[in-house]
């Protein structure tokens, strides 16, 4: 079945640091979608990417999607506390999956002030 | 609507016993999912509606587990026998059925079997 990867699974960084996180699928997606889950919260919603290649950009946050639509990339510009959180890709399949996600690890990402 | 609404938050039970879980999704929202995350992991894929019928079930959930969403709105999952293995949060989402959107959780019911 498929399957998405995440790395890495921690990232520590000072206030004002960047930081990036990386997803790989074993096959070609429909989709790509990007949650954050604060410590003790639930996913919510980020954004999501359908096009090859395409890239899109919320504030400090810059989302990529690769041209063979398997992998992705999340980078943060200048880091706050506020970023603390879990990041997770979610790979949309096709077919009769085509409304399903299916879940990466997740980046663990903790902000030193 | 505010969101999606589970409950319980917080479910304690023996192993053995069996436990249901509620879930409200968006009004609006044709699709609902059920998702199981443990600890340093993400969510991962038990099933999925659009309106009642099932479209997909994991085939990593075992017999034990049920779901059904028998009027289209609101769905109930249960556990049969639980396992101390079958705890976990339990997260619910929902999206409109056209086209491609993101999911919108819910708080999850936090289930641990002892």
């Amino acid at each position: 079945g498929q399957q998405v990867m995440q790395i890495p699974q921690y990232q520590h960084v000072q206030e004002g640091e960047d930081f990036t996180t990386y997803c790989n699928s074993s096959t070609t997606l429909s989709n790509i979608q990007w949650y954050k889950q604060r410590p003790g919260g639930h996913p919510v919603f980020l954004i999501q990417l359908v096009k090859s290649g395409e890239v899109k950009k919320q504030k400090r946050l810059t989302f990529q999607f690769g041209e063979a639509k398997k992998n992705s990339s999340l980078h943060i510009t200048a880091t706050q506390t506020t970023d603390v959180g879990t990041y997770f890709c979610a790979g949309g399949g096709g077919g009769t999956s085509y409304g399903k996600l299916t879940f990466g690890q997740g980046t663990i990402l903790t902000v030193h002030p | 609507d505010t969101g999606v609404s589970q409950n319980p938050r917080h479910k304690i039970t023996k192993r053995g016993q069996n436990v249901t879980f509620r879930c409200d999704p968006i009004s609006e929202h044709n699709r609902l999912y059920w998702y199981r995350q443990t600890l340093g992991q993400g969510p991962e894929f038990l099933t999925y509606f659009q309106n009642e019928a099932q479209l997909e079930k994991s085939r990593l959930l075992s017999d034990r587990f049920s779901a059904e969403r028998p009027k289209g709105s609101f769905s109930t999952l249960e556990i049969q026998r639980t396992e101390q293995g079958d705890s976990a949060m339990y997260l619910c989402a929902s999206s409109p059925h056209q086209g491609i959107y993101g999911y919108t959780f819910g708080s999850g019911t936090r289930l641990t079997v002892v």
